[in-house]
């Protein structure tokens, strides 16, 4: 195994268009998470996963964006009708609890570079 | 909400030397868990060191060590023998204990700049 891992790595699109990023997990890790990093910012949480369901949400995520895990493995996130402000990072991380259910790290993906023209 | 300030939007050192990162933030919560991440240029963020707020003790990684001072919210990173591979960027992040559900709420970053 060897970490999580995103596709594509880079993205450039048009205004107006849809996008899919990949995001497969550490294959033993049941929770999953999509954050987005701006320029000169910290990673903002867009939204988790436990196994399949999606249990949270941050208000960052318009309607326009919609993120699936289907079967608890991989998981998607889509973005349509891209806009300028949607050009980010989009990072992906797993996690699975420790003995004990403490919190474990979270386990970052390389990112997906979006860019919109 | 919580919130997570880094008030140092770079640092540099020279190598060799030490270095602390500060890091302060807000919470309405007893128990949760504090983190500095590591973002190297153009790669993956990882995990330099965690600590849980239930523990007095603070946490140390080889030449990573934290002082965390749970009653004034603070939390920063001690770097002791600078290298050269240490320069990146430097989250420093709040997690709740329930699970994680609400992902980590990161501050805006530390440049790090090692000085050879």
């Amino acid at each position: 195994d060897t970490g999580v891992s995103q596709n594509p790595r880079h993205k450039i699109t048009k205004r107006g268009q849809n996008v899919t990023f990949r995001c497969d997990p550490i294959s033993e890790h049941n929770r999953l998470y999509w954050y987005r990093q701006t320029l000169g910012q910290g990673p903002e949480f867009l939204t988790y996963f436990q196994n399949e369901a999606q249990l949270e949400k941050s208000r960052l995520l318009s309607d326009r964006f919609s993120a699936e895990r289907p079967k608890g493995s991989f998981s998607t996130l889509e973005i349509q009708r891209t806009e300028q402000g949607d050009s980010a990072m989009y990072l992906c991380a797993s996690s699975t609890p420790l003995a004990g259910g403490e919190v474990n790290e979270q386990f970052f993906g390389p990112g997906t570079r979006l860019t919109v023209l | 909400a919580q919130t997570v300030t880094q008030s140092q939007p770079e640092m540099s050192v020279q190598e060799a030397e030490t270095v602390t990162l500060s890091c302060t933030y807000d919470t309405s919560e007893s128990d949760y868990y504090l983190f500095w991440y590591k973002q190297p240029p153009s790669r993956q963020m990882i995990l330099v060191i965690r600590q849980e707020a239930y523990k007095q003790q603070n946490a140390t990684e080889n030449r990573f060590s934290v002082n965390f001072q749970k009653a004034a919210k603070s939390f920063s990173l001690k770097i002791s023998d600078s290298q050269l591979g240490d320069a990146a960027m430097y989250f420093c992040a709040w997690g709740d204990s329930g699970g994680g559900a609400d992902g980590l709420t990161f501050g805006k970053g530390t440049h790090l700049i090692i000085q050879p």
